[in-house]
């Protein structure tokens, strides 16, 4: 039973580049969340993804944008990409049945550094 | 004032000692609540769900206190292999973190 599997592991981009990062969920699940995670902090919620749709966001930008496809994968976009934007990007997803109170699982994530 | 406090630490023990950490949250209706273990550059997993009356997975014990707002996660007979952060996790219709306690068991 495979779980949360984000791609690439690394990345490394030049500030004002665009990337994109992918997540298939854990098997069965159908919630997909972002996170983005500095160096010494918890993670930071970007948004979350439910039925194709974007049901919550956290305060990022909109350089920040995501898709969640009929498969349940997800990707996550970013523009204009900053310095501050290098950091590890976490993936999470859940069975959440439109309850939302549900456990969420984290792929390994993807590690951004920023040029 | 944060959704998620937690203190940093870092906790440092010797093997076999008893090691609490503390999370405060600030949304009275928060809906649920989780421990979360992150070894150093890895994805935190999942440790326990945090429940009302308080439950226990081996040498892990896990409170919440409503009242008071904050939940609570203790650690019996500390193995090196327990060095690691932990993160507590409060969902107030999504997930908020705390910033994690740092843990590290020395022989």
């Amino acid at each position: 039973d495979a779980g949360v599997t984000q791609s690439p592991t690394h990345l490394i981009k030049t500030r004002g580049q665009q990337v994109t990062l992918r997540c298939s969920p854990k098997s069965g699940h159908d919630t997909v969340s972002w996170y983005q995670q500095a160096l010494g902090q918890g993670p930071q919620f970007i948004f979350q993804y439910y039925e194709e749709e974007e049901r919550q966001r956290g305060n990022f930008p909109d350089r920040f944008s995501g898709h969640q496809f009929p498969n349940y994968s997800s990707e996550l976009n970013v523009n204009a990409l900053l310095l501050g934007d290098s950091a590890l990007y976490l993936c999470a997803s859940s069975l959440d049945r439109g309850r939302r109170d549900q456990p969420q699982h984290f792929g390994d994530g993807t590690r951004l550094s920023i040029l | 004032r944060k959704e998620v406090e937690q203190d940093p630490g870092p906790f440092n023990v010797p093997e076999g000692a008893t090691v609490a950490f503390n999370c405060t949250y600030s949304n009275s209706a928060s809906q649920s609540f989780f421990w979360y273990r992150q070894d150093c550059r890895k994805e935190p997993k999942l440790l326990m769900s945090v429940y009302s009356s308080g439950n226990e997975d081996g040498r892990f014990t896990a409170q919440l206190n409503r009242a008071s707002q904050y939940i609570s996660l203790l650690i019996r007979d500390s193995k090196l292999s327990d060095s690691a952060t932990y993160l507590c996790a409060v969902n107030m219709g999504r997930l908020y973190f705390g910033r994690g306690t740092q843990l590290t068991v020395w022989p």
